[in-house]
């Protein structure tokens, strides 16, 4: 069936650093695609979302792009920081109905 | 706004044994799902109530079930609790595709 499949972890940044954390889909049609973020000890939090093909989505210094000829929809931010440590979840909808979730990667960044 | 609220926040139960968690979902919203996630992997989608039927389950036994009231409330309950039972189980409610999640219920059998 239709699945996610993000980039494995952990992952280790220093501030300030850099991030990406792969995510593609296989899908029919044209899913919308999320990223959530669950930190320790909480529930899943929307980080942001695309409904459609080459929609960018955008929150908190975080950003993905809705890759319809990569199926793909990775997660980038420019400069980390401690405060970003959390789990991060790559979804899509699946028959407008349910949420499927990518592994989760689990990102620590050191101070 | 309270958003979603799940209770209890932790609960340990023994194998063999029933268990009912509660969702109050955020003002507005009519759709309850349940996911499950077990530790290191991502949520599992487990079966969504909508206008108090089950309007879509995923691949779960029998053993789990839900309710939703006519206040858009929601239980889930699990039978004959196993180890492999112990999770995170999470709630989300929706109106129109934005899902807002609860903090969850830590459930450990043991």
């Amino acid at each position: 069936g239709d699945s996610v499949t993000q980039m494995e972890g952990p992952v280790t940044l220093s501030e300030e650093a850099f991030l990406t954390i792969n995510c593609t889909y296989t899908a029919t049609g044209y899913p919308s695609l999320f990223w959530y973020v669950q930190y320790p000890g909480e529930g899943l939090q929307l980080l942001l979302k695309a409904t459609k093909a080459d929609d960018k989505g955008s929150n908190k210094g975080f950003e993905a792009t809705y890759r319809k000829e990569t199926t793909s929809f990775h997660l980038e931010k420019g400069s980390v920081q401690v405060s970003d440590s959390a789990v991060y979840f790559c979804a899509r909808i699946q028959g407008a109905q349910k949420l499927v979730f990518g592994q989760g990667t689990r990102l620590t960044i050191n101070p | 706004d309270a958003g979603v609220t799940q209770s209890p926040t932790h609960l340990i139960k023994t194998r063999g044994q029933q268990v009912t968690l509660r969702c109050s979902p955020k003002s507005g919203h009519d759709t309850v799902s349940w996911y499950q996630q077990a530790l290191g992997q991502g949520p599992q989608f487990i079966f969504q109530y909508y206008e108090e039927e089950e309007r879509q389950r995923g691949n779960f036994p029998d053993r789990f079930s839900g309710h939703q009231f006519p206040n858009y409330s929601s239980e889930l309950n699990v039978n004959a609790l196993l180890l492999g039972d112990s999770a995170l189980y999470l709630c989300a409610s929706s109106e129109d595709r934005g899902y807002t999640f609860g903090s969850g219920t830590r459930l450990t059998v043991v």
